[in-house]
């Protein structure tokens, strides 16, 4: 099992460019998510999906898209890169969305680190 | 505003010695906290859990100890060992319309020193 893997480990993007993000997870987990680690802030929510063809957002959702067509795949997008988008990101995923999840802690991926010039 | 809060962002031991690492918390809806354990360049790992309805579970050399009056947590590391080595980050479960979000502390940074 490869768990939950990331894509790109490293990007570097001039403000105004658009990327995604690839999160996939080979765990037949229900509950994916993205967070956005800077330093003072801890881990914080950008977006979450409870299954396929379902999706909310977190505490932090604005400038970013996501979409989740299949159980397997999480991409976030980046609609238009700022400065201030400038992190690493982590795709986290668990067996169960709904509270069942107290022995379903989060599995996260590797992290994508993020610069935008 | 900061639902959790690690007040401490470094914490250096002694290797042989007690690690404590403290959480506190100002939403008293959540009922179920957990501490993730992150070496550099690697996503957090799950490291151990509790429940309000407990006041402290174990796990080997780890137990973490939940004050619910004072709305505080801690993490005790007995014996502390050079590859405890990380920073760790406190996380509260908040259940939202049925789906759980992590809500995590800025995290502290463990040194143990040979």
């Amino acid at each position: 099992n490869a768990g939950v893997t990331q894509t790109p480990k490293f990007q570097v993007l001039k403000t105004g460019q658009s990327m995604t993000l690839q999160c996939a997870q080979d765990m037949n987990h229900e509950y994916m998510s993205w967070y956005r680690q800077d330093p003072g802030m801890g881990l914080r929510l950008i977006h979450y999906s409870v299954g396929a063809g379902i999706t909310d957002q977190g505490e932090v959702p604005n400038g970013y898209n996501v979409s989740r067509s299949t159980t397997e795949d999480f991409p976030l997008r980046l609609l238009s890169a700022a400065p201030s988008q400038t992190s690493v990101y982590f795709c986290a995923s668990s067996y169960s969305a709904r509270g069942q999840g107290y022995n379903s802690p989060l599995h996260f991926g590797n992290g994508t680190r993020l610069t935008v010039t | 505003d900061q639902q959790v809060k690690q007040n401490s962002p470094s914490l250096s031991v002694q290797e042989g010695r007690i690690s404590i690492l403290n959480c506190d918390y100002t939403n008293s809806m959540f009922d179920y906290f957990l501490w993730y354990k992150k070496y550099p360049a690697e996503g957090p790992t799950f490291l151990i859990s509790i429940s309000s309805i407990k006041d402290k579970n174990e796990d080997g050399r780890f137990t973490v100890f939940l004050n619910k009056s004072a709305k505080h947590l801690s993490l005790h590391i007995v014996p502390s060992q050079p590859g405890d080595s990380a920073v760790y980050f406190c996380a509260a479960l908040d259940l939202i319309q049925g789906a759980q979000k992590l809500v995590f502390g800025q995290g502290t940074r463990l040194t143990i020193n040979p």
